[in-house]
């Protein structure tokens, strides 16, 4: 069954460098898609892509944040200067249609921030 | 807005003993309304769905209807295996409210053997 990858499982890095989270979506999958969820809380929705370009993003996903499809089969996600509270897991979804359904989502990978 | 609340956790049970994780949603019409579940070290995979009012969704002796009149949607299964401990998410949409997903915080189950 096809999968939505996502690599590191885990990564720490310090408080103001940059991560970048990486993402192997469907391939005949159109819409792609990150969330994160910080430990005991909700997942709550960041970005949504769509024909190379952002389609709709949260409040959350503010300038630090940056989404890119590179080579057509990645889809990354960065934080341009990591602070404590962006220590989350971060999943990566893809679907073919936008109707709710027929999200498949990757493993995640949890970000820590020291 | 569109929301949804679901009970927190975590839930312990032993095997074979029945099991009701509730949710609750708030939205200004008639959402999608689903449930995910992760099992350890996985992603979040579709545990089952319902689109409108009365449908009752199910899948691997789980099952859920859309309560409209009570803006519920209950996840239920009559006897719990040791297999079914993972965290369990309960999810909305409504394209009123953008192409995204509405996640509740998800509810631990852990079944004892």
């Amino acid at each position: 069954e096809p999968e939505v990858t996502q690599t590191p499982s885990h990564q720490v890095t310090q408080m103001g460098q940059e991560v970048i989270l990486r993402c192997v979506p469907i391939s005949n999958h159109l819409y792609f898609y990150w969330y994160r969820q910080i430990l005991g809380q909700k997942v709550e929705f960041l970005v949504s892509f769509y024909n190379n370009e952002i389609s709709e993003k949260s409040e959350i996903f503010d300038d630090q944040f940056s989404v890119e499809r590179p080579d057509g089969s990645n889809f990354t996600l960065k934080i341009r200067s990591t602070k404590l509270e962006d220590s989350a897991m971060y999943f990566c979804a893809s679907s073919v249609r936008r109707t709710g359904d027929g999200y498949t989502f990757g493993s995640g990978t949890r970000l820590t921030v020291v | 807005g569109n929301s949804v609340t679901q009970m927190e956790g975590p839930v312990t049970l032993s095997e074979e003993a029945f099991l009701t994780i509730n949710c609750t949603y708030t939205a200004t019409g008639y959402p999608s309304l689903f449930w995910y579940v992760q099992y350890p070290g996985e992603g979040l995979q579709l545990l089952l769905k319902a689109t409108k009012a009365d449908d009752k969704g199910s899948n691997k002796g789980f099952e859920a209807t859309y309560r409209k009149e009570t803006t519920s949607f209950h996840l239920e299964k009559g006897s719990v295996q040791v297999s079914d401990s993972a965290v369990y998410f309960c999810a909305s949409f409504l394209m009123e409210y953008g192409n995204k997903l509405v996640f509740g915080a998800g509810t631990i189950l852990r079944v004892k053997s």
